[in-house]
């Protein structure tokens, strides 16, 4: 059962850097997101998908790029990193077959904790 | 603008007491509410609150929805140290929007 998987767990960037984190699902689920979770502030939603090669913008955009070409993969680049998105990264997907995704709950990688110096 | 406040944001008790821990939201177009507990890693579901379920059990949890107060409670009673964990508040609002509160940090001790 591996559910939703991300990788890498820990990375270090320095200021101007670039990276991908990486999710993948193996739910078929159609809903795919990505949180940032900061302490005093909760998650925030960064970037979400309802399908292959649809994507939208959440919360907190800027920044992120996202693109979604399968169903199983999500992933998340950063395009230039800053400190400000020292952060801890959560992917998250649910289904919306046969019923809208705000009544299915989200189910939750472990996370990727990025540090930027 | 949406929002959901949780309280307190940090609770320290003893094994076997009880805890009440509260959400209250306004949002703009409610759907459900949904409770979740987080150790060390991802957040995992305990209970999804709607208009047609509102009230859930399961084992020591518990949580009701109070739609005419716009809130929800966490109930934990005979509490254990493997409780201890941050709770967090969600609320689906509209279509594919989920909005978390800050969570509460419960610290269960021996």
């Amino acid at each position: 059962n591996a559910g939703v998987t991300q990788t890498p767990k820990f990375q270090v960037l320095k200021t101007g850097q670039s990276m991908t984190l990486q999710c993948a699902q193996d739910m078929n689920h159609e809903y795919m997101s990505w949180y940032r979770q900061d302490p005093g502030m909760g998650l925030r939603l960064i970037h979400y998908s309802v399908g292959a090669g649809i994507t939208d913008q959440g919360e907190v955009p800027n920044g992120y790029n996202v693109s979604r070409s399968t169903t199983e993969d999500f992933p998340l680049r950063l395009l230039s990193a800053a400190p400000s998105q020292t952060s801890v990264y959560f992917c998250a997907s649910s289904s919306i077959r046969g019923q809208s995704s705000y009544n299915s709950p989200l189910h939750f990688g472990n996370g990727t904790r990025l540090t930027v110096t | 603008e949406d929002k959901v406040v949780q309280s307190p944001l940090s609770l320290v008790v003893h094994e076997g007491d009880t805890v009440t821990l509260n959400c209250s939201y306004e949002v703009t177009n409610f759907r459900s509410l949904l409770w979740y507990k987080q150790e060390k890693k991802a957040p995992t579901f305990l209970f999804m609150l709607t208009s047609s379920g509102i009230e859930k059990k399961s084992g020591r949890l518990s949580s009701i929805l109070d739609k005419k107060e716009l809130s929800s409670i966490l109930n934990i009673t005979a509490t254990q140290t493997g409780d201890s964990a941050i709770y967090l508040c969600a609320v689906s609002s509209g279509t594919y929007k989920y909005i978390f509160g800050t969570g509460t940090r419960l610290k269960v001790l021996a």
